[in-house]
């Protein structure tokens, strides 16, 4: 069973920088297409970046240079480091992965930048 | 770059057959799959639809998908409505590498 636990988020102080971590199971990471969307209070969905199996890695333009995404295979997890975090950035960020042309998501981790 | 656009909101009756539109705005619908996720008030998305009309193992079938190019737009239509899919549900494609999502529907069962 492929499951997707987030984990990391919490209260930062803008211009601030936090890390999130995605642990996988019952699939390995470092074979598959895996992103972060996130999703502000009472928002929609928002893309943020994506990582192929090749290490490819695409980016939102609200997170070019600021965020970077990675994985560590032997852990099995995905990683979303962001830097100079802003107010907009506050969102329950979840990661998702496409296995078979089909994604599947986890519960997301909060991330609130407030003073 | 294009859009997708949703409804912002539909109700309907349980029984009753609701259809969501994605339309999209900026290239051809035909042009990248489509997916559709369900997401319940307090929980992750999951997946309902993928690639148009394909249905993930575990969703019922009374979740279908399809796509119109005369109106270059996408549909998610569920029928023998029940109290357990009310929830917001989007749309989302691809722009070569990058993920685009429609606004979302908000579906009220009442």
């Amino acid at each position: 069973e492929v499951q997707l636990v987030a984990t990391g988020g919490g209260l930062i102080q803008p211009g601030g920088s936090l890390s999130l971590s995605c642990a996988a199971s019952g699939f390995t990471v470092s074979n598959n297409y895996m992103s972060w969307v996130r999703q502000a209070p009472g928002k929609g969905l928002e893309w943020v970046s994506t990582i192929y199996s090749v290490g490819d890695t695409f980016y939102a333009d609200s997170a070019k240079g600021r965020f970077t995404v990675s994985r560590d295979n032997s852990k099995n997890t995905l990683y979303l480091h962001m830097n100079s975090l802003r107010g907009e950035d506050t969102a329950l960020y979840f990661c998702a992965t496409r296995i078979s042309m089909i994604t599947f998501w986890g519960q997301g981790t909060l991330v609130t930048v407030s003073s | 770059n294009f859009l997708l656009t949703q409804p912002h909101s539909v109700s309907e009756s349980p029984g009753k057959t609701v259809t969501f539109s994605c339309t999209r705005t900026g290239g051809s619908i035909a042009s990248n799959y489509v997916q559709w996720y369900q997401q319940r008030p307090g929980s992750f998305p999951t997946t309902v639809i993928y690639e148009d009309d394909q249905r993930p193992s575990g969703v019922p079938d009374r979740f279908s998908g399809s796509i119109d190019s005369s109106s270059n737009s996408a549909s998610l239509t569920i029928s023998g409505l029940r109290t357990e899919d009310e929830a917001d549900y989007y749309c989302q494609s691809y722009d070569t590498s990058n993920w685009v999502f429609g606004g979302g529907t908000k579906l009220t069962v009442l």
